[in-house]
């Protein structure tokens, strides 16, 4: 058990709806980190967020939105579904930002399975 | 552009002999941290073994080591006494800090089949 925690496990959905993904980091991290799995693209970096900012942005659709929360929560919204937007979601969480001489492990949740049909 | 490429889709390996998986990567940081990550049938990702750029000696967990070769950008995984329950996806993945602040770039990853 990493300690990060994602909700829910599994969802299915159809295209045009809206998805709220939900994770909570390890405790006393202040990093979050969304990642999308899917079988064409492998594991792509969506979003980080730092003790409540934004931090880096990868390939995240304009469709697709997050935000971390006072107590550290993260939520990953995704509106107006596809079908390519079928996928395993992964939360991930870490302590602080990288730095010269300080690493930073990032520890994954067992991420959410998103279907879309 | 910083990339992670794993050569070798899928390898193969007898229970208890030794397997070496390959990752070269590209960065134009002179320090970052790289990784080996496992993610078995359950799809869970489990972190197997870390290396700092600016430490010389190889990085070792139990029966899982790596060869960093930094000249060459080489990121090699040796996993010794194979067991049935490495096998698994192991991708290699490139954390730089900096902008990026900390975002891992994985490979495309490299399935392992133990065979008993």
């Amino acid at each position: 058990d990493s300690g990060v925690t994602q909700t829910p496990k599994h969802l299915i959905t159809a295209t045009g709806q809206r998805v709220t993904l939900r994770c909570s980091p390890r405790s006393g991290d202040l990093s979050v980190y969304w990642y999308q799995q899917s079988l064409d693209q492998g594991l792509q970096f969506l979003i980080q967020y730092y003790n409540g900012e934004e931090r880096a942005k990868g390939n995240i659709l304009e469709r697709f939105s997050a935000q971390q929360f006072p107590d550290l929560h993260s939520e990953l919204n995704l509106s107006s579904l596809e079908l390519g937007d079928s996928a395993l979601y992964f939360c991930a969480s870490s302590p602080q930002l990288v730095g010269q001489g300080v690493g930073n492990t990032i520890y994954f949740g067992e991420g959410s399975w998103l279907t879309v049909v | 552009a910083q990339t992670v490429t794993q050569s070798q889709p899928e390898m193969s390996v007898q229970e208890a002999e030794t397997v070496t998986l390959s990752c070269t990567y590209d960065t134009s940081e002179s320090d970052y941290y790289l990784f080996w990550y496992k993610q078995p049938p359950s799809r869970q990702m489990i972190l197997v073994i870390r290396q700092e750029a600016y430490k010389q000696q190889n990085a070792t967990e139990n029966r899982f080591s790596v060869n960093f070769q930094k000249a060459a950008k080489s990121f090699s995984l040796k996993i010794s006494d194979s067991q049935l329950g490495d096998a698994a996806m192991y991708f290699c993945a490139l954390q730089n800090y900096g902008g990026s602040q900390g975002n891992l770039i994985f490979g495309k990853g490299t399935k392992l089949s133990v065979k008993p």
